[in-house]
């Protein structure tokens, strides 16, 4: 079966604590992955994502995530958030290639409460 | 360039009653998603338009779900009659490309609350 699976549905940190969110997926074929953010308000975005090459990714506002095939896990970090950083953030996979596999495989997603 | 816009934004009607939601996509953007959040689940797929036509629709849970994208623009989906499972965050995501690389831009989505 399809599926990703998110290990922390509830996080809380204060300013400049580091952060691990983790994600494993299953799926019958290669995928690409995804880490998508949403905001207070605001509409999903995309944070980064992994196509091929280099494992570690580097996205916007100082977030990285690393996968590993191995572990099919895409685990996502940064080492210093803010109070900005507060948010829903989802992981999700594609398969590639051709067919009906556009539609993204989503995580129940892990809200993050960052305190000043 | 405008992004995707949903509406409305809040929804409130009781069982048994109609509901159309709307989604406008990013202009040019051939391709149109349609994805839903229930409270406590993961985001689900719905359907996918590649213009005006459905290229999958595996993910509609019924057949009280009615989507459409007439001249391949704007789409709607409608709920009749709706049910209380039926409420929820329905998002809209529109892509330039079909290919597994191509971004996807979100709505703010709809949500929907059927009492």
């Amino acid at each position: 079966a399809q599926s990703v699976s998110q290990h922390n549905h509830h996080v809380i940190l204060s300013e400049a604590a580091s952060l691990e969110l983790g994600c494993n997926y299953s799926y019958g074929g290669t995928v690409n992955l995804f880490w998508y953010v949403q905001y207070p308000g605001q509409h999903l975005q995309l944070l980064l994502k992994y196509f091929s090459g280099d494992p570690l990714v580097k996205g916007i506002k100082g977030f990285e995530a690393e996968f590993i095939k191995s572990k099919f896990s895409f685990n996502l970090r940064k080492p210093s958030v803010q109070w900005s950083d507060t948010a829903e953030y989802f992981c999700a996979v594609r398969g590639k290639g051709a067919g009906n596999n556009r539609k993204l495989i989503w995580g129940l997603g892990t809200s993050l409460a960052v305190n000043p | 360039e405008a992004g995707v816009t949903q509406f409305p934004s809040h929804s409130v009607i009781e069982k048994g009653q109609t509901v159309t939601l709307r989604c406008d996509p990013i202009s040019g953007h051939d391709n149109l998603y349609w994805y839903r959040r229930v409270m406590g689940k993961e985001i689900k797929f719905l359907l996918h338009f590649v213009k005006e036509s459905k290229q999958d629709e595996s993910g509609m849970p019924n057949n009280r779900f009615l989507a459409e994208r007439t001249g391949g623009t704007y789409s709607t989906l409608k709920v009749q009659p709706a049910e209380l499972e039926d409420s929820g965050v329905y998002f809209c995501a529109s892509s330039p490309g079909q290919g597994s690389n191509s971004p996807l831009h979100f709505g703010n989505g709809t949500r929907l609350t059927v009492t």
